[in-house]
């Protein structure tokens, strides 16, 4: 059972404009949620992360925002620029196994 | 400092023989995690390690699955009787302090293709 999943597997946006990945989890006591780009035949690079205790965190072009109630969380890239275009995964800590459990990953493509 | 590295960058072996794949994590970097990758799809953990011991080994995926990790540094992920299944990319990863806090830093993981 798949408990941290991004349910769109790819996603064009326009250059300059906002792209928008969503995340959703499924265990209330994950506490830390990261976000990963991934380039091809690269290992993914770390992006940006966020504490349960948070709603919201920035770092330049990227914020993420958490929804603890809905269990969801999202990556706001703005404005997006075709460097941008590679997958996106989300990962949730678990505190009660010391696992990192990873998405699916999203494939944005940032068109010029 | 260096990232995290990985070895070999690519493997193709034949069905039925055993391939090891090695991890040199960051400097000072006690935990240390191995994960798949197969086509398409997600990231799949398989082990940690938090120092040179490994609490969690449910993620391997049979008992022709194995790792190790020495001085708190190097890993490696070994296959016994490859199968074509086997095939993916197998990513490493480690972190500063305990193992599922703080942030991951993977390397570029090993492909392999079992012919």
């Amino acid at each position: 059972d798949q408990q941290v999943k991004q349910n769109s597997p790819s996603l064009s946006v326009q250059e300059g404009r906002i792209s928008i990945l969503n995340c959703d989890y499924t265990n209330s006591m994950f506490d830390y949620f990261l976000w990963y780009k991934k380039y091809p035949a690269e290992g993914p690079t770390f992006l940006i992360s966020i504490s349960s205790i948070k709603d919201k965190n920035e770092d330049g072009r990227f914020t993420v925002f958490l929804n603890k109630s809905a269990k969801h969380l999202s990556l706001h890239i703005v404005p997006s620029q075709p460097g941008d275009s590679a997958v996106y995964f989300c990962a949730a800590s678990d505190p009660g196994t010391y696992k990192y459990i990873f998405g699916t990953g999203t494939r944005l493509k940032v068109l010029a | 400092g260096a990232g995290v590295s990985q070895s070999p960058s690519n493997k193709v072996t034949e069905k039925g023989k055993d391939v090891e794949l090695r991890c040199d994590p960051i400097s000072g970097h006690t935990a240390l995690y191995w994960y798949r990758q197969r086509l398409g799809q997600g990231l799949e953990f398989l082990i940690y390690f938090q120092g040179n011991s490994a609490p969690d080994k449910s993620g391997l995926p049979s008992d022709r699955f194995s790792a190790e990790r020495t001085g708190e540094s190097v890993s490696t992920l070994t296959i016994q009787r490859t199968q074509q299944e086997d095939s993916a990319v197998y990513l490493c990863a480690s972190s500063l302090g305990l193992a599922g806090v703080g942030t991951q830093y993977f390397g570029p993981g090993t492909r392999l293709l079992v012919l």
